[in-house]
């Protein structure tokens, strides 16, 4: 039983590449989020699904975009990299009555 | 103003000392209130949980919740090198534990 799986776990880019970070969760949840974790700022929720097929923009959305793929899977895409995008990316999943499970992040650095 | 104010620390305390992490808030509305763990390339994982006012117990750890001053606390008693890690809070309006509001979180080392 692995949790919250996020890959990669580390990624350099240069200003203006994209990439895609992916989560997955095998603990049949039904909502997934995105945060990101800069020095200083605390968690702070860029998009999240509460459930398949939906979508919504929370807090920092601007730069990014997401896929709930399915009920496991939620990625989460940067189109053209910024250096203010460089953090911890964390994927999490929930139900109703769960509390947040976190996968052990994806360290970004865009250079 | 952040929604939430957590002092960053770091705390630096020997082992067996009673810890005191603080949040602020300023949102009145929120009713929900959590303490996470996070360890070092780690994600978090929810210690405690409280609803409303009031104080809860779990071991070692109590969180204690003062909505009329908008303040709330993680009391560490006995505390042991393994508590070494960024203590966040966390809370929001509605049940569940959809959309939280965090503090940047408070790093604190025990020393054996």
């Amino acid at each position: 039983n692995a949790g919250v799986t996020q890959t990669p776990k580390f990624q350099v880019l240069k200003t203006g590449q994209s990439m895609t970070l992916q989560c997955a969760q095998d603990m049949n949840h039904n909502s997934m989020y995105w945060y990101r974790q800069d020095p200083g700022m605390g968690l702070r929720l860029i998009y999240y699904s509460a459930s398949e097929g939906t979508t919504d923009k929370g807090e920092v959305p601007n730069g990014y975009n997401v896929s709930r793929l399915n009920k496991r899977e939620f990625s989460l895409r940067l189109e053209s990299a910024a250096p203010s995008q460089t953090s911890v990316y964390f994927c999490a999943s929930s139900d109703h009555n769960s509390p947040l499970h976190f996968g052990n992040g994806t360290r970004l650095t865009v250079t | 103003q952040k929604e939430v104010e957590q002092d960053p620390g770091p705390l630096s305390v020997p082992e067996g000392a009673i810890v005191s992490l603080n949040c602020t808030y300023s949102n009145s509305a929120f009713q929900y209130f959590m303490w996470y763990r996070q360890y070092s390339r780690k994600g978090p994982e929810l210690l405690m949980y409280t609803y409303s006012s009031g104080n809860k117990e779990d071991g070692r750890f109590t969180a204690q919740v003062d909505k009329s001053s908008k303040y709330i606390s993680l009391f560490i008693r006995d505390s042991q090198p393994s508590d070494s890690a960024t203590y966040l809070c966390a809370m929001n309006l509605s049940g569940g534990y959809n959309k939280l509001i965090f503090g940047a979180g408070t790093r604190l080392a025990v020393h054996p």
